[in-house]
Parts: C-alpha cells; sequence; structure tokens
C-alpha cells in the first residue's frame, strides 16, 4: 500500500499570497498523481492530475510539479474562493489519498 | 452535462446491509471505470472500490474486502455498492466518482450511517 503524506496540516495565508502545498510518497508514484480541492459540503473538485496537467476549468493561477516521491502542488496568488482543503491521489496501484492540507484564512 | 446521482443512502444498524446506486448520465458510461470514494464526518477521503469499463478488473479497499461489493450495469447507465456486515466506522458520505485522467467527476454523496 502506498501511503501519502501531506505537509503542512494547515496553511494561514492572506489573499494574494502564494500557496505551496507539499505531497509525499511512500514509493514511487511515477507521475500517477492528482490534486483535488473540497469545500465545506461538497463533493471534492479535480484540479491536477498526472502531477501537472490542469483539469478542464481550473484556473491557470494552479500549477502542479513533481514526480516519483515528491509533489507540490502551487497556489501562485490566493483568491477568497480558494480557502479549501486539498487533497493529493495516487493511482499508481490502489488508489489513495493524503490526508489533505487545509487552506485558510489569516 | 456529466451527472452522477447516488441513492440508497440511509440508517443501518451494524451488522446490516445497504445497497448503494449511482445513475450517471451525460457521457458513456460503459467506457469509463468508476469508483466509490467515502468520507467519514469531518475526515478525509477514503478510496473503497472501483471497478473496470466492463467489469473485468475489480478493486477493493482492504477495510472493505470481503463485506462489499462493487458492480455496474452499462445498459442501465448504473453502479452499485453492496454493504454487508456494516460497521460503525463505516459510517460516511459515499461518493460515486468517474475515472478519467484522475476522478475528474464526483457525485454529491450519499450519507451512510452505521448506528443501533
Amino acid at each position: 500500500e502506498i501511503v501519502l503524506t501531506q505537509s503542512p496540516a494547515t496553511l494561514s495565508l492572506s489573499p494574494g499570497e502564494r500557496a505551496t502545498l507539499s505531497c509525499r510518497a511512500s514509493q514511487s508514484v511515477s507521475s500517477y498523481l492528482a490534486w483535488y480541492q473540497q469545500k465545506p459540503g461538497q463533493a471534492p473538485r479535480l484540479l491536477i492530475y498526472d502531477a501537472s496537467n490542469r483539469a478542464t476549468g481550473i484556473p491557470a493561477r494552479f500549477s502542479g510539479s513533481g514526480s516519483g516521491t515528491d509533489f507540490t502542488l502551487t497556489i501562485s496568488s490566493l483568491q477568497s474562493e480558494d480557502f479549501a482543503v486539498y487533497y493529493c491521489q495516487q493511482r499508481s496501484n490502489w488508489p489513495s489519498f493524503g490526508p489533505g492540507t487545509k487552506v485558510d484564512i489569516k | 452535462e456529466v451527472q452522477l446521482v447516488e441513492s440508497g443512502g440511509g440508517l443501518v444498524k451494524p451488522g446490516g446491509s445497504l445497497r448503494l446506486s449511482c445513475a450517471a448520465s451525460g457521457f458513456t458510461f460503459s467506457s469509463y471505470s468508476m469508483n466509490w470514494v467515502r468520507q467519514a464526518p469531518g475526515k478525509g477521503l477514503e478510496w473503497v472500490s472501483s471497478i473496470s469499463s466492463s467489469s473485468s478488473y475489480i478493486y477493493y479497499a482492504d477495510s472493505v474486502k470481503g463485506r462489499f461489493t462493487i458492480s455496474r450495469d452499462n445498459a442501465k447507465n448504473s453502479l452499485y455498492l453492496q454493504m454487508n456486515s456494516l460497521r460503525a466506522e463505516d459510517t460516511a458520505v459515499y461518493y460515486c466518482a468517474r475515472e478519467g485522467s484522475g476522478i475528474d467527476y464526483w457525485g454529491q454523496g450519499t450519507l451512510v450511517t452505521v448506528s443501533s
């Protein structure tokens, strides 16, 4: 089983600031890593797939990077609607999710 | 427009059974693998099960293996999850989700509560 860890658990930032979220896998997942955003009471939304590809309709301020075991989601300039929980997910073998990073307003 | 609509959730006693359904529309259902993903109250996401487009490949999380059964009916554009021997720790919102490039579409979820 591939275990994903995310850091930090909580990120407190102001609108307009840059957010950098980390996801680390217990073994290589190649580029089979996705990122999701979830707001309270809503289903998750796919942001990034295969480590660096933005999903349909996702703004350019969201970008993903990394391969192997270390991945990063960057939000270049936080907008009010970006304060949410972010999960990484691997599909190298049985799918698994990281525990999430909450991005809240400072 | 892609739509995934779950149904069948509710309150069930420990040891009981429940069958979840997911009605898909707006895409060629028979061409996609599908997933069930759950989220316990206040917790993170947990993958539960996956089924390939033709049902040839089926996978389960260890936490549900032997108790849950995933299936699909491509003629009815429907996905199912039969849940037996339910436990308190199965309490969660269960999402039906399409496997595209990533899990690209999600339903709104159905709540399953296991309690006496």
